[in-house]
């Protein structure tokens, strides 16, 4: 029940297209949704987060969308660029939870020039 | 704001061997941090939450005395990997806790690749 499914595991994508990865959950207890960007040698870089109060949320040319009947969300990326590529993970986590972070698998995402 | 550094970056050693590895969090106070271990198109594994003043809590599976962690003060913790062997060699990552409108973020560090020979 603790688990964070993430798809797809891979992702190329032209440049100036979308990008959207999609993550589910089951725990109706997890009340937060960070999403990671990680380049290949670095560690994982905060990139958008999303509390369950609100549908969406917006920053640049990144959106999480977020569905909570359906226990989904997933992170948008407009325009998508060469530089986005990078392993995008989506997280969960509760207050009631404690500290510890749900992680998925990770999406490899390729933004092709 | 939020930034967490790790030292050393990479690190060689050989078998047998103990590594230390530093993680701080630079402009913030972190009670809690946390230390995950990455291997290759993998996702991150939790390996301890190690809390400032108090022993840390290893995840099922990870060998608390063959991965010892100290945190001695709200912004340094420490991973020593004690008599390292091939198998002990990753990416490891860690994290630092904040806190943001009653909610917990972590911000990672920037990770050390650990080879072991």
């Amino acid at each position: 029940q603790q688990q964070v499914k993430q798809s797809p595991q891979s992702l190329i994508v032209q440049k100036g297209g979308i990008s959207i990865i999609n993550c589910a959950y089951e725990n109706t207890a997890f009340d937060y949704f960070p999403w990671y960007q990680q380049f290949p040698g670095k560690g994982p870089a905060l990139l958008i987060a999303i509390r369950p109060d609100v549908s969406e949320k917006k920053e640049g040319r990144f959106t999480i969308s977020f569905n909570k009947s359906a226990k989904q969300f997933s992170l948008h990326i407009m325009d998508s660029q060469p530089g986005d590529s990078a392993t995008y993970f989506c997280a969960a986590t509760s207050r009631s939870y404690g500290q510890n972070f749900v992680f998925g698998p990770g999406t490899r995402l390729s933004v092709l020039p | 704001g939020a930034v967490v550094s790790q030292h050393p970056s990479w690190v060689i050693c050989k078998s047998g061997t103990s590594v230390k590895i530093e993680c701080r969090s630079l402009d913030f106070q972190a009670t809690t941090m946390f230390w995950y271990r990455q291997f290759p198109k993998q996702s991150l594994m939790l390996m301890a939450t190690s809390n400032e003043g108090s022993k840390a809590t290893y995840e099922q599976g990870v060998e608390k005395d063959k991965f010892l962690i100290n945190h001695a003060s709200l912004t340094l913790s420490t991973l020593t990997v004690t008599s390292a062997h091939p198998e002990d060699s990753s990416f490891y990552i860690c994290s630092a806790q904040s806190t943001s409108g009653g909610y917990y973020e972590q911000y990672f560090g920037p990770g050390t690749r650990l080879t072991v020979t």
